[in-house]
């Protein structure tokens, strides 16, 4: 199947400082790039979908400022966290898709800013 | 009303038992579904992926969808401990759309 791959896989920062985490696909190209934030024992919630070469989708109440996307290619979209802080805590897993169906995940990075 | 409901379990059955996961959902444009498996501290994993209404099968896993009653199944043959996962249903459109996902335990 397809693959995904996320770096770094965890990640502890300082409050205030800015965390970059990439999602790669490594065996096709991906049209389409989804980023999602998961909090124990709940469900995946979709943060912001991301087309190569256009500005990222947005969903409702995720800060666009906070939450930097950046798809350049096909293979490759990053996630900043700007300015985080202890809420900010979590498990960000991206996924890539090449049509409007199926979505391959990458593995996850977990985030615990102190 | 969430658009695709799912029991967080946990579920907890025997090795060997016959294990079903379902799924409710209420918007009926939902064309595809997709049944996910997520180990504790792991990304989501695709099990198998439907469109039409009826059975699809791989290996010891069968998806079942019934678009008349926007319910959607996936059935565990055989299960076994390393089973043991996060179950999410979801569909790709509109916007991805996840179930909270059921937590299953298969115990030697």
């Amino acid at each position: 199947g397809a693959v995904v791959s996320q770096h770094p896989s965890r990640v502890i920062c300082k409050s205030g400082t800015s965390v970059k985490i990439e999602c790669r696909s490594l065996d096709f190209q991906a049209t389409t790039m989804f980023w999602y934030r998961q909090f124990p024992k709940q469900s995946l919630m979709l943060m912001a979908t991301s087309n190569e070469g256009s500005k990222a989708t947005y969903e409702q109440g995720v800060e666009k400022d906070k939450f930097l996307i950046n798809h350049a290619s096909l293979t490759l979209s990053t996630l900043t966290v700007t300015s985080a802080h202890p809420e900010d805590s979590s498990f960000y897993i991206c996924s890539a898709s090449w049509g409007q169906e199926t979505q391959y995940f990458g593995p996850g990075t977990r985030l615990l800013v102190l | 009303q969430k658009e695709v409901e799912q029991d967080p379990g946990p579920l907890s059955v025997p090795e060997g038992a016959i294990v079903s996961l379902n799924c409710t959902y209420s918007n009926s444009a939902f064309q595809y579904f997709m049944w996910y498996r997520q180990y504790s501290r792991k990304g989501p994993e695709l099990l198998m992926y439907t469109y039409s209404s009826g059975n699809k099968e791989d290996g010891r896993f069968t998806a079942q969808v019934d678009k008349s009653s926007k319910y959607i199944s996936l059935f565990i043959r055989d299960s076994q401990p390393s089973d043991s996962a996060t179950y999410l249903c979801a569909t790709p459109s509109p916007i991805p759309t996840f179930g909270r996902g059921t937590s299953l335990i298969v115990h030697p």
